[in-house]
């Protein structure tokens, strides 16, 4: 199947730090791919979808100027936690569908857990 | 009321076992229906996509019911592997972005 990888798996900053989590779709183009965060025993929760080209659209309560997601090209997005913060601590997943299916299945991303001390 | 819903759990069931998972969707007009599966602290994988004539892969069928807006899964014969958590996932009619239900927490004992 298709396949999709983050970068890093695993992150431990200082609060106040930023953060930047890589996401790219090794083995097909993504115009669009999604940022999720996962708390412990929690649901998925959508954050923002990220269009290659044009700016990302966030989902209500997600602040755009603290989760800054750039998709430069059709097989990269990336999501830059700024100035984090122990609340931020979670874990951060990605995902994409091939170009020419956007309804179809998505692929998920390993995932990036964030610890902020 | 949530997009998706799911009972929690956990299921604890014996090997060999028959055990069903129900998931309800509030948008009516939803267009795709997943089945995934999440081991504890991993991404989740894709088990299954939910078909409206209802699909077998194994020992999993999933089906799905647009009149009362609910996806079922069920896992016969229940392994020690199947122990995770499933996860009922349904694209809404923006044609993207997933919807996730919170997961149901299986556990396969001996």
């Amino acid at each position: 199947g298709a396949v999709v990888s983050q970068h890093p798996s695993r992150v431990i900053c200082k609060s106040g730090t930023s953060v930047k989590i890589e996401c790219r779709s090794l083995d097909f183009q993504a115009t669009t791919m999604f940022w999720y965060r996962q708390f412990p025993k929690q649901s998925l929760m959508l954050m923002a979808t990220s269009n290659e080209g044009s700016k990302a659209t966030y989902e209500q309560g997600v602040e755009k100027d603290k989760f800054l997601i750039n998709h430069a090209s059709l097989t990269l997005s990336t999501l830059t936690v700024t100035s984090a913060h122990p609340e931020d601590s979670s874990f951060y997943i990605c995902s994409a569908g091939p170009l020419s299916a956007v309804t179809d299945t998505q692929y998920f991303g390993p995932g990036t857990r964030l610890t902020v001390l | 009321r949530k997009e998706v819903e799911q009972d929690p759990g956990p299921f604890n069931v014996p090997e060999g076992a028959t055990v069903a998972f129900n998931c309800t969707y509030s948008n009516s007009a939803s267009q795709s229906f997943f089945w995934y599966r999440q081991d504890c602290r991993k991404e989740p994988k894709l088990l299954m996509s939910v078909y409206s004539s209802g699909n077998e892969d194994g020992r999993f069928t999933a089906q799905l019911n647009r009149a009362s807006q609910y996806i079922s899964l069920l896992i016969r014969d229940s392994k020690l592997s199947d122990s995770a958590t499933y996860l009922c996932v349904v694209i809404g009619n923006s044609g993207y972005a997933l919807n996730f239900g919170k997961g149901t927490s299986l556990l396969v004992t001996p």
